[in-house]
């Protein structure tokens, strides 16, 4: 398996441009986390999908960050317009329900898209 | 709003030396991870504790979740220049698929 898929690996823009980030979950998967880290912040999730639908969204700093899964094997986050506060890393995780331990399961992340808003 | 805190932030230490790595919350979670994450890569599982007093080995790491579920620990023994990551733990809440990661531990290790 090729595991989670991230692209662009680094993206640099400029303030008020639009910017989406693309995740690819491993195959079989039915939850999708997006995560932002920084090093004053560390790692915090912003919104996770099941089964395609958004369960928690209130990690998402403002309206300027929108998050889809229009199917199984393919998620987006936008930010627009960007902002300089907006430079982190971005990561993408899936998972899938484990039966038996409630909430415990294994998140599988992606190598994470650098953004960097200048 | 639940916290995880880790201490220490930064360790350096000589190949061959003991650690322990600390992760405290005022919240009971239901389940608590360690991931260890490398430059450039996104964190990897180490291992998950569900029970209160558990204690699990993975070679020379040791992991141990506090009996009030609030807590947990990271012992390394005899750590190893392949050690080198920022450890971060991460706890949720019964009911709940959403883990709150901790602050982070940044271990160095010279060899």
């Amino acid at each position: 398996d090729a595991g989670v898929i991230q692209s662009p690996r680094h993206e640099v823009t400029e303030m008020g441009q639009e910017v989406t980030l693309r995740c690819k979950p491993i195959s079989g998967h039915d939850y999708l986390f997006w995560y932002r880290q920084t090093m004053m912040r560390g790692l915090e999730l912003l919104i996770y999908f099941n089964n395609n639908v958004p369960i928690d969204d209130s990690g998402m700093p403002e309206d300027r960050f929108s998050a889809k899964m229009p199917n199984a094997s393919f998620s987006t986050l936008k930010i627009q317009p960007s902002e300089p506060r907006d430079s982190a890393v971005y990561f993408c995780a899936s998972s899938f329900e484990e039966t038996g331990e409630w909430g415990s399961y294994e998140q599988y992340f992606g190598p994470g898209t650098r953004l960097t808003v200048t | 709003t639940q916290l995880l805190e880790q201490s220490p932030q930064f360790l350096s230490i000589q190949e061959g030396e003991n650690l322990t790595v600390y992760c405290n919350s005022s919240s009971v979670f239901s389940s608590l991870q360690w991931y260890r994450q490398e430059p450039g890569e996104g964190p990897v599982l180490l291992v998950t504790v569900v029970t209160g007093g558990e204690v699990k080995k993975l070679k020379r790491l040791t992991f141990q979740f506090g009996d009030a579920r609030k807590d947990s620990s990271l012992h390394i023994t005899a750590a190893q220049p392949g050690d080198t990551g920022l450890y971060l733990c991460a706890g949720a809440a019964s009911g709940t698929y959403k883990y709150i990661f901790g602050t982070g531990t940044r271990l160095k290790v010279l060899a």
